[in-house]
C-alpha cells in the first residue's frame, strides 16, 4: 500500500528560526507536490518537483527531492508569521490510478512572535 | 479563469436529509476528484473522474454517498440520508490530464445536526 508519512504533524517555533518538515513516501515516484493550506481555507500548490535532487525556493521555504531515498524535505528559514498553515506533500499513484494524488497526513505550522 | 467553483459553501442540514454538493471545475481540465476533510481522518479521496467517467470509488464510506458528473462542467456529490458523522468540510478539485498538479475549490462546509 502507497504511504506518504509526514514529519512532525504539528511544529511550534519561533519567528526567526529555521526548520525542516520531512515527507516520506513508499513507493517509487520522480515527482512529489506540495501545498499549502491556510485555517479555513482551500489547498493550493506550493511546489512541484518533477525528478531527483530537483530544488525549487518561494522567499523563505524551499523544497527538494530524493528519489531514491523516497524523501522530500520542505525547508524554513527565517520563519515569520504569515507562515502559519498546514502543508500537505504529495505523491502520484503509479498506473493505472494515473491522476491520483496521495496525500501526507498535513504538518501544521504554527510560528510565534 | 476563476478557478474550481463550489456550491453552496456552506450548508447546515439535519440528520436524515438529502444533501447535494457541486462543483464546476476549471474549464479545459480533465480530472475531477472529490474530498473530503475531518480532523480526525484528515484528507480523504472519496472519488475521481476522467473525462466524466468515474474511475475510482473506492473512498465512498458507503451507499448513502454518490457522485456524478453528467457534464465536463459540472459534477454532484449526493449524501441520502445525511447523518451527524458526514460532518466535515468537501473539497472538489481538477487537474490536466497531463499534469497532476491539483486545482482545489474553496470547499464546502457542511454540518449535519
Amino acid at each position: 500500500e502507497l504511504k506518504v508519512e509526514q514529519n512532525p504533524l504539528f511544529l511550534s517555533m519561533q519567528e526567526g528560526k529555521n526548520y525542516t518538515i520531512y515527507c516520506n513516501y513508499s513507493t517509487t515516484s520522480d515527482r512529489l507536490y506540495w501545498y499549502r493550506q491556510d485555517p479555513g481555507k482551500s489547498l493550493e500548490s506550493l511546489f512541484v518537483l518533477l525528478s531527483n535532487g530537483a530544488v525549487k525556493q518561494e522567499g523563505r521555504l524551499m523544497a527538494s527531492l530524493d528519489t531514491k531515498a523516497r524523501l522530500s524535505t520542505l525547508h524554513i528559514t527565517a520563519a515569520v508569521h504569515d507562515l502559519s498553515a498546514t502543508y500537505f506533500c504529495a505523491v502520484p499513484r503509479p498506473p493505472p490510478n494515473t491522476g491520483k494524488l496521495i496525500f501526507g497526513q498535513g504538518t501544521t505550522l504554527q510560528v510565534k512572535p | 479563469d476563476a478557478g474550481v467553483i463550489q456550491s453552496p459553501r456552506h450548508e447546515v442540514t439535519e440528520m436524515g436529509q438529502e444533501v447535494t454538493l457541486r462543483c464546476k471545475p476549471i474549464s479545459g481540465h480533465d480530472y475531477l476528484f472529490w474530498y473530503r476533510q475531518t480532523m480526525m481522518r484528515g484528507l480523504e479521496l472519496l472519488i475521481y473522474f476522467n473525462n466524466n467517467v468515474p474511475i475510482d470509488d473506492s473512498g465512498m464510506p458507503e451507499d448513502r454517498f454518490s457522485a456524478k458528473m453528467p457534464n465536463a462542467s459540472f459534477s454532484t456529490l449526493k449524501i441520502q440520508p445525511s447523518e451527524p458523522r458526514d460532518s466535515a468540510v468537501y473539497f472538489c478539485a481538477s487537474s490536466l490530464y497531463n499534469q497532476e498538479t491539483q486545482y482545489f475549490g474553496p470547499g464546502t462546509r457542511l454540518l449535519v445536526l
